[in-house]
């Protein structure tokens, strides 16, 4: 069984810095990898699908790398309405749509 | 202006069943795979049950496979989940979601959620 692994837990950064964020599968699940944030109270939004790919309307400053078993999302200067929760989840391996537990991006 | 619009929400019994239904509006719904996607209050995502355009792909969860049966009517733009046998983690926010093809793989537009809660 495939498990996605986020990493940090919980980012603090401050606006205008870059931020890192990690997530690893279990077993390669080559570039079906797609990044999800999440504000308060909202539904999930898509930002990047393809592990490097953004969605329609997300802006340059979000970006995803990596493939098989190492994926890193990341947000070159944050801006304050970046600061939410951030998920991966694979859509490789069926069922597909497993989601990692997250990271929690918040300001320092 | 694509549309997914969550009901059916509610309280109910350990288990006992419940039917929730996803209006989707402003895409050619035929033409897409359909998702469920659930968040435990405070917690994060768990995808639940997937259906590919043409009904000839679907997918559950581990966690409620055997429970909970995912089917759609393209006549009527509209997706549903039948939900048996229900248990206290089921307890969630239940999201609706387009997939951004044919396909089993990514959410690519989300509903508002619609609350079950599953208590005594």
């Amino acid at each position: 069984e495939i498990v996605m692994t986020q990493s940090p837990a919980t980012l603090s950064a401050s606006p205008g810095e870059r931020a890192t964020l990690s997530c690893r599968a279990s077993q390669s699940v080559t570039s079906n990898l797609a990044w999800y944030q999440q504000q308060p109270g909202q539904a999930p939004r898509l930002l990047i699908y393809g592990a490097s790919t953004r969605a329609t309307g997300i802006p340059a400053r979000f970006s995803g790398s990596g493939s098989g078993t190492q994926f890193t999302l990341t947000i070159s200067s944050l801006q304050s309405e970046d600061f939410a929760v951030y998920y991966c989840q694979q859509y490789n391996t069926w069922p597909p749509g497993l989601f990692g537990q997250g990271t929690k991006l918040e300001i320092k | 202006e694509v549309q997914l619009v969550e009901s059916g929400g509610g309280l109910v019994q350990p288990g006992r069943s419940l039917r929730l239904s996803c209006a989707a509006s402003g895409f050619t719904f035929a033409d897409y795979a359909m998702h469920w996607v659930r968040q435990a209050p405070g917690k994060g995502l768990e995808w639940v049950s997937g259906i590919s355009w043409n009904s000839g792909s679907i997918g559950y969860a581990d966690s409620v496979k055997g429970r909970f049966t995912i089917s759609r009517d393209n006549a009527k733009n509209s997706v549903y989940l039948q939900m048996n046998s229900l248990k206290a983690e089921d307890t969630a926010y239940y999201y609706c979601a387009k997939d951004k093809g044919q396909w089993l793989a990514v959410q690519i537009i989300w509903g508002q959620g619609t609350l079950v809660t599953v208590s005594s």
